[in-house]
């Protein structure tokens, strides 16, 4: 079975533009969250969609926005980039919504901001 | 600001050495989780743990959850080339969508 996928895997950007990441779960994973990780920190939680539906947001400002689609597969959305938005974002999916049962991560797209 | 402290920060020791790595909070966690992060991939789980005091083990690595369950450990016995990765702690509470991680250990067994 295929794993959490995501893409691009990489890519660069320059202030003020827009980005769009790409996420598909586990097949039978109804719930997708976001994470930003920058070098050398751990993982923040951006967004949790569960059945199409924002459940939880992190810490973050508005220019970061996602979405679920009916398939299950997520979009996050990043505007007006700025130097500091440069990290690895990572897709992770489980079946449910609340912290039961595994997390499983994807490999992340890594974004350069220029 | 990590919610959760991990120690050291970085680590480096022959094959066949024994290390722990740390994980305090001030916080209460329902569950612990640790994870191993390799360079180009996302974080693998390894082990969760639920219960205050309790103890896992898998094969070489040992993980223990503090009795206030606010704090845990990881030990690797005769630590191996192949344990060389990013090792991470996150908390979730009861009935949380998120977890919240630790800044992470990299550790680096020379062969």
């Amino acid at each position: 079975d295929a794993g959490v996928t995501q893409s691009p895997t990489h890519l660069i950007k320059t202030r003020g533009q827009h980005v769009t990441l790409r996420c598909s779960p586990i097949s039978g994973h109804k719930s997708v969250s976001w994470y930003q990780q920058v070098l050398g920190q751990g993982p923040q939680f951006i967004f949790q969609y569960y059945e199409k539906e924002e459940r939880g947001r992190g810490n973050f400002p508005d220019r970061f926005s996602a979405r679920q689609f009916p398939n299950y597969s997520s979009e996050l959305n990043v505007n007006a980039l700025l130097l500091g938005d440069s990290a690895l974002y990572l897709c992770a999916s489980r079946v449910g919504r609340v912290n039961t049962g595994e997390l499983f991560f994807g490999e992340g797209s890594r974004l350069t901001v220029l | 600001t990590q919610l959760l402290e991990q120690s050291p920060q970085f680590l480096s020791i022959q094959e066949g050495e024994n290390l722990t790595v740390y994980c305090n909070s001030s916080s209460v966690f329902s569950s612990l989780q640790w994870y191993r992060q390799e360079p180009g991939e996302g974080p693998v789980l390894l082990v969760t743990v639920v219960t205050g005091g309790e103890v896992k083990k898998l094969k070489r690595l040992t993980f223990q959850f503090g009795d206030a369950r606010k704090d845990s450990s990881l030990h690797i016995t005769a630590a191996q080339p192949g344990d060389t990765g990013l090792y991470l702690c996150a908390g979730a509470g009861s009935n949380d969508y998120k977890l919240s991680f630790g800044a992470g250990t990299t550790v680096t067994v020379r062969a």
